[in-house]
């Protein structure tokens, strides 16, 4: 079935430093893919999406590209700021049948000043 | 903004009891969603909504549980003899006609089963 796998957290980084998470995932045809950003005490927001191959989500600074070839969707920051600390989830909605949201494990993020 | 309101934020009960976790969608939003979160551990589906009737269900989705839109705003999850594994952070969600355009969550119902 269909399934995501997230980089094991958590990942503490000090300010200003590169991030990378990394998402794989196994589906049947073209999903489309999905960040989600849970801060903490909040519900789950939209961080960036991608619908097809090659397709580049971006939001705030962070951006993930759709990989058909790696099945991959990594999330990737330049310099990352303390308000970014949250946990971050990646997911993927069937192309065909049912519409689901199929999640990671979520990834823990802790930046420090 | 348009936002997914819940509520309760946080609800605790005891076992056996009946519980119902209310969600207003955005208003046109046309699909609705059940998912819920056990501490530590994935966002699960339970359930999507849709034409005022169930479209899909999860195996998690069983016979305690059910969903209504009682009227043009609400949407609502009821557990029915609640156990103690039904603790868990319950969100509510619904996305527009089209399934490319993402969910929007609420922020979410936490339910303390003791």
């Amino acid at each position: 079935g269909d399934s995501v796998t997230q980089m094991e957290g958590p990942v503490t980084l000090s300010e200003e430093a590169f991030l990378t998470i990394n998402c794989t995932y196994t589906a049947t045809g073209y999903p489309s893919l999905f960040w989600y950003v849970q801060y903490p005490g909040e519900g789950l927001q939209l961080l960036l999406k991608a619908t097809k191959a090659d397709d580049k989500g971006s939001n705030k600074g962070f951006e993930a590209t759709y990989r058909k070839e790696t099945t991959s969707f990594h999330l990737e920051k330049g310099s990352v700021q303390v308000s970014d600390s949250a946990v971050y989830f990646c997911a993927l909605l069937p192309r065909l049948g049912a519409q689901k949201l199929v999640f990671g494990q979520g990834t823990r993020l802790t930046i420090n000043p | 903004e348009p936002e997914v309101t819940q509520t309760p934020s946080h609800q605790v009960t005891q076992m056996g009891q009946e519980v119902i976790l209310r969600c207003v969608p955005i208003s046109n939003h046309l699909y609705f969603y059940w998912y819920r979160q056990i501490l530590g551990q994935k966002v699960e589906f339970l359930v999507s909504f849709y034409n005022n009737e169930i479209s899909e269900k999860s195996e998690i989705f069983d016979d305690q549980f059910s969903v209504e839109r009682p009227d043009g705003s609400n949407f609502t999850l009821k557990i029915r003899s609640t156990k103690l594994e039904d603790s868990a952070m319950y969100f509510c969600a619904s996305s527009e006609q089209g399934r490319d355009y993402g969910y929007t969550f609420g922020s979410g119902t936490r339910l303390t089963v003791v």
